[in-house]
């Protein structure tokens, strides 16, 4: 099956500027999640869907981070206006009915100078 | 709130000996535990995880962990270490309820000496 897919692989963006990652999760999976995985740590998780809704944001910075999932498949987290410690992978993860199997994506590099 | 403590950041052994990367965790409900594996540039795989049932869980490439609830630990082992074994590993615990994300430790990068 394919996996999840996100785009774009990297980014390199000035502070205050906006930025927007997407993913797709793997076919069938109604849970989406976001995480954010800085320099040196495990991965914090922002985010998490089910289907369309919000299941749990409790981590997510609200004053700049937003994400969406519409129709309940892709999803897209946006930064605005982004800070230099926003610089991070953002991985994206799905995970269907079966077993808690969490599928994760490559991730996108967001560098912020 | 549910945490993860992965004791030493990196962890170096020769090729050949046993690798032991040690993970405990703290939760006030039965956890679910995972270890992922991550490449350089990559993302993350899922080397095993334990839901319920036999506390000894065997994953891919070789590698293995055993949940024991006294100790709260969920140490990762493999008695042969491979080049190829290189690479950052993570603990995570499931969230319980209808907010199920991973809380991940920090991670342990795995040297392997030839």
């Amino acid at each position: 099956e394919a996996g999840v897919a996100q785009s774009p692989r990297y980014k390199i963006i000035e502070k205050r500027q906006s930025v927007a990652f997407w993913c797709n999760p793997i076919s069938g999976h109604a849970t989406l999640y976001w995480y954010q995985q800085i320099l040196g740590q495990g991965p914090k998780l922002l985010i998490q869907f089910q289907n369309n809704g919000v299941v749990d944001d409790s981590q997510l910075p609200k004053d700049r981070f937003s994400a969406e999932r519409l129709k309940g498949v892709d999803s897209t987290l946006k930064i605005q206006p982004a800070k230099l410690e926003d610089s991070a992978v953002y991985l994206c993860a799905s995970s269907g009915q079966e077993n808690y199997g969490y599928t994760f994506g490559s991730g996108t590099r967001l560098t912020v100078v | 709130a549910q945490s993860v403590t992965q004791l030493g950041s990196h962890v170096s052994v020769s090729e050949g000996a046993l690798v032991l990367l040690r993970c405990n965790y703290s939760s006030s409900v039965p956890p679910y535990l995972f270890w992922y594996v991550q490449y350089p540039n990559q993302g993350l795989q899922l080397l095993l995880k334990y839901t319920t049932g036999a506390t000894l869980v065997k994953g891919i490439n070789g590698f293995e962990a055993e949940f024991k609830k006294s100790e709260t630990s969920f140490h990762l082992t493999k008695p042969s270490a491979h080049m190829s074994d290189a690479a950052e590993y993570f603990c995570a615990v499931r969230e319980g309820g209808g907010a199920d994300g991973l809380t991940f430790g920090k991670g342990t990068h795995l040297i392997i000496q030839p």
